[in-house]
């Protein structure tokens, strides 16, 4: 069965400081990623989504980064975190090629606090 | 563009009440329509969904009918129970690009009490 990974749980970092969040996928190959941001009364905003190695799509502009060294891992960075970056970040996984009915799978997310 | 919009809550029940969560959506395309629930502390967890127009989605009690004539998906559970509460997400996929994108509601809180 396919799971997904995601760490850490929970991350404080100051103002100005570097940000890595990792992300993997087991038992599926070739998934399609996803970086959501989930703010307090605002829902869930996609961030990155990857649909292969080396492939990241921004869907807003600001101040984090995607990148997918590899087919099943997906890591989100910033090299000075703002505090407009805390937030609950949610990664997510969905089969490649099977279009729109195929749902996402979610991680349990990473609390991240900018203080 | 596409877009959804939910009811907006908290919305708080006793147990063993009926539960209606609004949900309406905006699209270009023909959309696929799914209901995520996300428990404390959690990531989002698909709870149903619906492929096309008069489709009924269901799950663990609840369920929801693709009204493609009123651009409409509300989630409907005859009877919640405390373990019930979490935030409720409506979602739609629909093409954007080389890629199928989900767009979310901003999510419902449900409290039910014993």
């Amino acid at each position: 069965s396919q799971t997904i990974h995601q760490w850490p749980a929970t991350l404080v970092q100051p103002v100005g400081s570097p940000l890595s969040l990792e992300c993997t996928v087991e038992g599926t190959s070739n998934p399609n990623l996803y970086w959501y941001r989930q703010a307090a009364g605002r829902g869930l905003q996609l961030l990155f989504y990857s649909v292969g190695i080396g492939q990241i799509s921004s869907e807003v502009p600001q101040n984090l980064s995607a990148s997918r060294p590899q087919d099943r891992q997906f890591i989100l960075s910033s090299k000075k975190l703002l505090l407009s970056d805390s937030g609950f970040y949610l990664c997510a996984w969905s089969a490649f090629g099977t279009g729109r009915d195929s749902p996402l799978h979610f991680g349990n997310g990473t609390r991240l606090t900018v203080t | 563009g596409n877009s959804v919009t939910q009811m907006e809550g908290p919305v708080t029940l006793s147990e063993e009440a009926f539960l209606t969560i609004n949900c309406t959506y905006t699209a270009t395309g023909y959309p696929s329509l799914f209901w995520y629930v996300q428990y404390p502390g959690e990531g989002l967890q698909l709870l149903l969904k619906a492929t096309k127009a008069d489709d009924k989605g269901s799950n663990k009690g609840f369920e929801a009918t693709y009204r493609k004539e009123t651009t409409s998906f509300h989630l409907e559970k005859g009877s919640v129970q405390v373990s019930d509460s979490a935030v409720y997400f409506c979602a739609l996929s629909d093409r954007g690009g080389s890629n199928y994108k989900l767009t979310f509601g901003k999510g419902t809180l449900l409290t039910v009490n014993p």
